[in-house]
């Protein structure tokens, strides 16, 4: 079992509409959890941080984390061409007293006119 | 701009070549990362330091060499490289504690060819 689990996708979606990424972990010992996004060529971009189960908001982005089901998804509400990346999901693992990043291998969101 | 920094963005070297790759990050943070992400896989994490001191190397070829000279720079020496290694490689720099993971923040990248 991988360590982050993501959908490659793609995800395809339509404008306007909600895309709904999904991420499950095996550790359960994480603790955080980051959604970064990434264009085609470029390196990746930190969109969301979250911590504690339940939602967080920040504009059109809801991060949702579920520390007992061990996944946490990323909303993206009136979805844009320009949100068209791939998403990469991480969460930490504790190695030899601190904490690394463990990155999912990331969807593809397609988000058409 | 994330306030880190990468030079060369770009890079086409020989299998016999020297060369090194630079990062730079001017957010004041303690722990600098050195990934490397080939096409349709995940990040692959390949060294950590932390306050300058390296905590972990991850089963990395000896052909890659980090250099961490002060908390806000980042080296890495390649050396006899093979065509597999081509990639983009990626610094990321955070704050580092025992207790939490905090964001990384990534610079924009070298694309490596090895010829």
């Amino acid at each position: 079992q991988k360590e982050v689990e993501q959908n490659s996708g793609p995800l395809s979606v339509p404008e306007g509409a909600i895309a709904s990424l999904n991420c499950t972990y095996s550790d359960r010992g994480s603790q955080s959890f980051f959604w970064y996004r990434q264009y085609s060529g470029k390196s990746p971009e930190l969109i969301m941080s979250i911590y504690s189960n339940g939602d967080k908001e920040d504009g059109r982005f809801t991060a949702q984390l579920n520390k007992a089901s061990q996944y946490v998804s990323l909303l993206i509400r009136d979805s844009q061409p320009s949100d068209s990346a791939t998403y990469l999901c991480a969460v930490n693992r504790k190695s030899g007293g601190y904490n690394k990043l463990i990155f999912g291998a990331g969807t593809r969101l397609a988000v058409h006119p | 701009e994330t306030g880190v920094t990468q030079t060369p963005r770009h890079l086409v070297m020989g299998m016999t070549n020297k060369k090194s790759l630079k990062c730079e990050q001017h957010l004041g943070h303690n722990a600098m990362y050195w990934y490397k992400q080939s096409a349709k896989k995940p990040l692959e994490l390949m060294f950590v330091y932390s306050l300058e001191e390296r905590v972990e190397n991850n089963s990395v070829p000896s052909r890659f060499s980090p250099e961490c000279p002060n908390s806000s720079h980042l080296f890495l020496h390649l050396h006899t490289l093979q065509p597999e290694d081509s990639a983009l490689y990626l610094c990321a720099s955070s704050q580092f504690t025992s207790g939490s993971a905090y964001e990384q923040y990534f610079g924009p990248g070298t694309r490596l060819t090895v010829t």
